[in-house]
């Protein structure tokens, strides 16, 4: 049981490159979220999804894009980054709406030089 | 929108006291409240949680505690060990949005 799963877990890339995280999760859980981590601010959400083809903004969208054409992907897409998106990057999976409780990722560290 | 507040940053205790962590929000809507644990190189775990009906749970060594008047939750670990130094975070939900707002972080290093 895999649960959920992110590639890379390590990336270094230039600004202005274009960087896609993967997330993948096998619980076929309707609602995946991708936050980013940074000292003293804990964790912001950036997007999420609540089914498949049904997307919306999070706290910190910007520079960011996302897709979910299956349930179990939600890939995450810098389009071209910058320095302030240097950050550790977590995908989450929850199937009850109601409770709120978040399955995490290891997470993927990201360094944009 | 909700705005967690989260206290201390960081935490050290002697292995055997006790631990506590505070937080407060901003949207008396929010009625669930749960607090994740993240160990090094982790992603975050759900240890306890806590609705707005109830005013205390308890699991074993932790708690946590809510006070809807005052709009503040706290997490009470005790008899800690050092396998419970970790990164916490409390977060608070209105149920009608899939959306948790996360506090910053409390580093806890528990001393043997």
């Amino acid at each position: 049981d895999a649960g959920i799963t992110q590639s890379p877990r390590y990336k270094i890339t230039e600004t202005g490159r274009q960087v896609t995280l993967m997330c993948h999760q096998t619980w076929s859980h309707s609602y995946m979220f991708w936050y980013r981590q940074d000292l003293g601010h804990g964790l912001r959400l950036i997007y999420y999804s609540a089914a498949a083809d049904i997307t919306d903004k999070g706290e910190v969208p910007d520079g960011y894009v996302v897709s979910r054409s299956k349930t179990e992907n939600f890939p995450l897409t810098l389009e071209s980054a910058t320095r302030s998106q240097t950050s550790v990057y977590f995908c989450a999976s929850s199937g009850d709406r109601n409770t709120g409780e978040l399955f995490f990722g290891e997470g993927s560290r990201l360094t944009v030089l | 929108g909700e705005n967690v507040e989260q206290h201390p940053s960081t935490l050290s205790v002697q292995e055997g006291d006790s631990a506590v962590i505070k937080c407060t929000y901003s949207d008396s809507a929010s009625n669930y409240f749960p607090w994740y644990k993240q160990e090094l190189g982790k992603g975050p775990q759900l240890i306890i949680d806590i609705r707005s009906n109830v005013g205390e749970k308890k699991d074993q060594r932790i708690a946590v505690t809510l006070n809807k008047t005052a709009k503040h939750f706290s997490l009470h670990i005790t008899e800690t060990q050092p396998e419970d130094s970790a990164v916490y975070f409390c977060a608070a939900l209105n149920t009608g949005f899939q959306k948790l707002v996360f506090g910053t972080g409390t580093r806890l290093l528990v001393s043997p």
